[in-house]
């Protein structure tokens, strides 16, 4: 079955820095990736989505991409502050096509002022 | 904007009690779910449902059971709330089909204590 594996370790960088999180998967070709953003006691929210012919997508200081080779997304987080600070998910499409994504478990990004 | 609530942010409850979550989203989405998150498991998906009187279970449908009665409210049943089923509960949301609407909005969750 598909998985995915984000680094279960907290990323502590320091404001102003880019932050780069990492998203690897096997067992599947997913069509899209998303990233999503949670916040201590919140729900997810949406951020991005790129998909497989895309290799880039940007979103004001938001950058990700999406390498189908090596079966991993980046996600960066340029001029970073501390409000950036919470963990973000990555998504990929259900697999066999279907709309519920499969969720990986987050990397909590720490940004000290 | 869609908009994606919960019925409640926090829930304390008695072991054996019936525990009923609801979740309303107001943008006509076909599509809902019910996630359970919990420290290092990650997001999990309970139930889902693809349209009204749907409904497909997810990876962990035991001790749960749902209900939509009409397109826009969804709801989550604990028959009989066991300690184990302590949780945040997450309700989510997503357009039906569709190369570019399968992202999924989420309410704000609920924080489930059962004693």
């Amino acid at each position: 079955s598909q998985k995915i594996e984000q680094n279960s370790e907290a990323l502590n960088i320091q404001e102003g820095k880019t932050a780069t999180l990492t998203c690897n998967y096997t067992n599947y070709s997913p069509a899209y990736l998303q990233w999503y953003r949670q916040d201590p006691g919140r729900g997810p929210v949406f951020l991005l989505l790129i998909r497989e012919n895309e290799k880039e997508k940007r979103k004001e200081r938001l950058k990700v991409t999406f390498d189908t080779t090596l079966k991993q997304s980046l996600f960066h987080i340029t001029a970073s502050q501390p409000a950036d600070s919470a963990t973000y998910l990555c998504a990929l499409d259900g697999a066999g096509g279907s709309y519920i994504p499969t969720f990986g478990r987050g990397t909590s990004l720490i940004v000290h002022p | 904007d869609v908009k994606v609530t919960q019925s409640s942010r926090y829930l304390v409850k008695r072991t054996g009690e019936k525990v009923f979550l609801e979740c309303v989203q107001d943008m006509d989405h076909e599509n809902m779910f019910w996630y359970r998150q919990d420290p290092g498991l990650g997001l999990r998906l309970i139930y889902f449902s693809y349209d009204v009187k749907m409904k497909e279970k997810g990876d962990i449908p035991e001790g749960y059971s749902v209900s939509r009665e009409k397109k826009e409210r969804f709801s989550l049943i604990l028959e009989s709330a066991s300690t184990n089923q302590t949780s945040m509960y997450l309700c989510a949301s997503s357009l039906r089909g569709g190369w570019k609407e399968e992202t999924q909005y989420f309410g704000p969750g609920t924080r489930l204590l059962v004693l």
